[in-house]
């Protein structure tokens, strides 16, 4: 069974709408850690952002915010106001367990911002 | 400070060479891993350093592929006999090993097996 699944592989939004990026999970460890990298087309992975299972409040950061909903096992990025330079591919993905643990990823969405 | 570096940016090798990757992790950071990712998929994970413990190998997908950390800071992604099935970018995270982790990620390898 797939750990992380983005069922998105493609989106088109126009400059300055947000946009939400789907990220579901399985995972039976109570701790783990789930992150949202954005892949530009020069390959390199930029982290985003990180929601711990035991964080009461969803993350924010800057234009960036994640919609975690621990029951439904899912956990959305949010891009508000975005800008041509969003276009990218975005990776969901988690670490089970705490500390140094491997990631999972999902298989990616490709985001492309219209003028 | 600097982040992770790796090299060489591109490798182009032929069937059957061996080849050697190199990743400079950011320093102080712990914990070092190893990914790779096929053309247009998601990133796959090979094997991962954590301080002085035992390397996570799980990933590794034949006996081709070996990976070293020397001194607690550089390591080396070795593959043997390369196919052409290698040929994939692999990246190089670090971390500094601490509970709400947070994985640093280098340009990554550009690997061609011909």
């Amino acid at each position: 069974a797939q750990k992380i699944t983005q069922t998105q592989p493609g989106m088109f939004v126009q400059e300055k709408e947000a946009v939400t990026l789907d990220c579901t999970y399985d995972t039976s460890d109570p701790s783990y850690g789930l992150f949202w990298y954005k892949q530009p087309s020069s390959g390199e992975m930029i982290f985003l952002i990180y929601q711990g299972s035991y964080d009461q409040q969803n993350a924010t950061e800057g234009r960036y915010s994640l919609n975690f909903q621990k029951a439904r096992k899912s956990a959305n990025l949010v891009i508000s106001a975005s800008q041509l330079g969003d276009s990218a591919m975005y990776f969901c993905a988690m670490r089970e367990g705490w500390g140094a643990q491997k990631l999972v990823f999902g298989q990616g969405t490709r985001l492309t911002i219209n003028p | 400070g600097a982040g992770v570096s790796q090299s060489p940016s591109n490798k182009v090798t032929e069937k059957g060479k061996d080849v050697e990757l190199r990743c400079d992790p950011i320093s102080g950071h712990t914990a070092l891993y190893w990914y790779r990712q096929s053309l247009g998929q998601g990133l796959e994970f090979l094997i991962y350093f954590q301080g002085n413990s035992a390397p996570d190998k799980s990933g590794l997908p034949s006996d081709r592929f070996s990976a070293e950390r020397t001194g607690g800071s550089v390591s080396t992604l070795t593959i043997q006999r390369t196919q052409q099935e290698d040929s994939a970018v692999y990246l190089c995270a670090s971390s500094m090993g601490l509970a709400r982790e947070t994985q640093y990620f280098g340009p990554g390898t550009r690997l061609l097996v011909l």
